[in-house]
């Protein structure tokens, strides 16, 4: 069966500073990979997906990730951080074959940004 | 916004009731996955709808039921409501194709279970 897993479940950090979110995958086959976000008070949001090809993948808002097949991992980056950065991320992993098209998630990390 | 809409958008219930809610999917996509998120959790994949028909399904008993219409909207039925069973009930829909499509979530239906 595949699992998600995100490292840290709160971070807090200030303005302009960088963020790296943590994110590992269990599953033995071909991957599709996301990020999503929910902002407070709002749906889930696609932050970025990979499917294939370039490993770096560059989502909406400045936010990029990187696919380390050999770790498993799908980290999410952004330089600098926004105010209204602060959010809930999710890693999800979809595999194919006996997966089925279903997401896993991870179980989020907690973003707080102060200004 | 993904054009993914949710109703109710929330429900009071009391134990061993039963419940339906509805998710209207993106125009154009014909597949429809529902997922459950407990509070501080990741969504857990309930199960996905693809042309009208059960199309996999994750760890939950019979009692969480679904159906897909024609025009490819959907419901989730869940019967004898326990407590656990509180949570935001999150509906995504995508269009199917193999192994790229993307899966957009609608606002969710909060779930609570008296």
């Amino acid at each position: 069966a595949q699992s998600v897993s995100q490292h840290n479940h709160h971070v807090i950090l200030s303005e302009a500073a960088s963020l790296e979110l943590g994110c590992n995958y269990s599953y033995g086959g071909t991957v599709n990979l996301f990020w999503y976000v929910q902002y407070p008070g709002q749906h889930l949001q696609l932050l970025l997906k990979y499917f294939s090809g370039d490993p770096l993948v560059k989502g909406i808002k400045g936010f990029e990730a990187e696919f380390i097949k050999s770790k498993f991992s799908f980290n999410l980056r952004k330089p600098s951080v926004q105010w209204s950065d602060t959010a809930e991320y999710f890693c999800a992993v979809r595999g194919g074959g006996a997966a089925g098209n279903k997401l896993t998630f991870g179980g989020g990390t907690r973003v707080l940004v102060k200004p | 916004e993904t054009g993914v809409t949710q109703s109710p958008t929330h429900l009071i219930k009391t134990r061993g009731q039963q419940v339906t809610l509805r998710c209207s999917s993106q125009s154009g996509h014909n597949t429809v996955s529902w997922y459950q998120q407990a509070l501080g959790q990741g969504p857990q994949f309930i199960f996905q709808y693809y042309r009208e028909e059960e199309n996999g399904r994750g760890n939950f008993p019979p009692r969480f039921s679904g159906l897909q219409f024609p025009n490819y909207s959907s419901e989730l039925n869940v019967n004898a409501l326990e407590l656990d069973d509180s949570a935001l009930y999150l509906c995504a829909s995508s269009y199917k194709r193999e192994d790229t499509d993307t899966q957009y979530f609608g606002p969710g239906t909060r779930l609570t279970v008296l």
